[in-house]
Order: C-alpha cells, then sequence, then structure tokens
C-alpha cells in the first residue's frame, strides 16, 4: 500500500530551527510537495522536490532521498505566524497526491 | 492571485437543503480535479476525484448519490451535497493541477459548509 509518515505535533520556539521529517513508499514517484495550512484555511503550497538534494527558498528549504523515500522540511528563525499544520504529500505514477496527516507545528514565544 | 477559485465561501442552511459547490481552474486546463472533507483539527481527507467527460472517482465510504459530482468542462467542476444534514457540516476544498505534469496542486480557497 501507499503510506506517508510524519509526525503528528512538535514544539519549536521563536527564532529557532525546526526540521519536520516526512518519509513514504508509492507506487511510482513523480515528486513530493510540502504545504502549509492554517487552521480554518486551505493548504498553501511551500515546495517542490523531485530530484536529490536540497531546495532553499527563504527561511523554508526542503530535502529529498529518494533511495530513502525520505524528505524533510526545514523552517528557520521561526516566527510566531509559522505556527501551521505542515503536510507531506508525494505525486505517484498516476500524477495523484498521496497525502500525510500533516505536522502541526506549535510555536512558543 | 489564485489559479483556482471556489465558490462559495460560506454556506449556511437548513437541513435537507442540497448545496453546489463551484471549482474553477482560471488559468490552465486540468482534466482532473479533487475533491477533499477536512473536519476541524483532523487532516485532508480526498473523497472523490472528479474527471472531466466521465464519472467521477469515489473513495471508499464515500457515497455517491450523496455527493455528486460534475465535471462539464476541462475548468469547471461541481460538489453537490445532496439533501444535507448536520454530519454533512465540515470544509469542503477543491484542488487541481494541469493535466499530467509533476506540479504542485493548487486548492481552492474552501467552502465551510454549516448545516443547521
Amino acid at each position: 500500500g501507499q503510506n506517508i509518515d510524519q509526525p503528528t505535533e512538535m514544539t519549536a520556539t521563536e527564532g529557532a530551527i525546526v526540521q519536520i521529517n516526512c518519509t513514504y513508499q508509492t507506487s511510482g514517484f513523480n515528486g513530493l510537495f510540502w504545504y502549509q495550512q492554517h487552521a480554518g484555511e486551505a493548504p498553501t503550497f511551500l515546495s517542490y522536490n523531485v530530484l536529490d538534494g536540497l531546495e532553499e527558498k527563504g527561511r523554508f528549504s526542503s530535502f529529498l532521498s529518494r533511495s530513502k523515500g525520505y524528505s524533510y522540511l526545514l523552517l528557520k528563525e521561526l516566527q510566531m505566524k509559522d505556527s501551521a499544520s505542515y503536510l507531506c504529500a508525494v505525486m505517484d505514477s498516476n500524477y495523484q497526491l498521496i497525502w500525510g496527516a500533516g505536522t502541526k507545528l506549535i510555536i512558543k514565544p | 492571485g489564485a489559479v483556482v477559485s471556489q465558490h462559495p465561501s460560506w454556506v449556511i442552511c437548513k437541513s435537507g437543503t442540497s448545496v453546489k459547490i463551484e471549482c474553477r481552474s482560471l488559468d490552465f486546463q486540468a482534466t482532473t480535479m479533487f475533491w477533499y472533507r477536512q473536519f476541524p483539527k483532523q487532516s485532508l481527507m480526498l473523497m472523490a476525484t472528479s474527471n472531466e467527460g466521465s464519472k467521477a472517482t469515489y473513495e471508499q465510504g464515500v457515497e455517491k448519490d450523496k455527493f455528486l459530482i460534475n465535471h462539464a468542462s476541462l475548468t469547471l467542476s461541481t460538489l453537490t451535497v445532496t439533501s444535507a444534514h448536520p454530519e454533512d457540516s465540515s470544509f469542503y476544498i477543491c484542488s487541481a493541477h494541469p493535466d499530467r505534469e509533476s506540479q504542485p496542486q493548487h486548492f481552492g480557497d474552501g467552502t465551510r459548509l454549516s448545516i443547521l
């Protein structure tokens, strides 16, 4: 079966760095996506990885290792507004997204 | 600007009413669109995959006769919640991405449905 695993909840301090991990097992691979979802709102796109390595975009970076079925989202210089759920999703061979359950990130002052 | 438009944003109606939600891709064609439901503090749950010109594919446990999906064009899919009841109250979100491309799914802003 297809499976995406990520921690349910994480807590970090304002100004610090946090890494949210995601492991996956899917039928085929056409890229891995990270989305941010604030409570009561639709998800918004953060990053896309299809090749191994690190993609940096401002305070956010995303890493992928296809051989290990592993990705992480790195958030630097955390701000209170970063409190949200972070969703990991893999696009399978049929170009459909398989979603993780999301990681709720709590930022404390 | 938004690439997927979802309408309406909020619906409050009486039990037994049918509610239609529209999802439009604004600047690309999407043969396939997706409908999700999300209850408070829970993750996204895929309800069905909407296919242009053919029947939708429903996930296990989702009632086809309850949640009618029509994908009449390459830019529009509609979800109709028929004879809605309070337990149907939820946040409904659609998404789409350009056909057969490894691009992110773009989400509509969601529709918050409250059945009294």
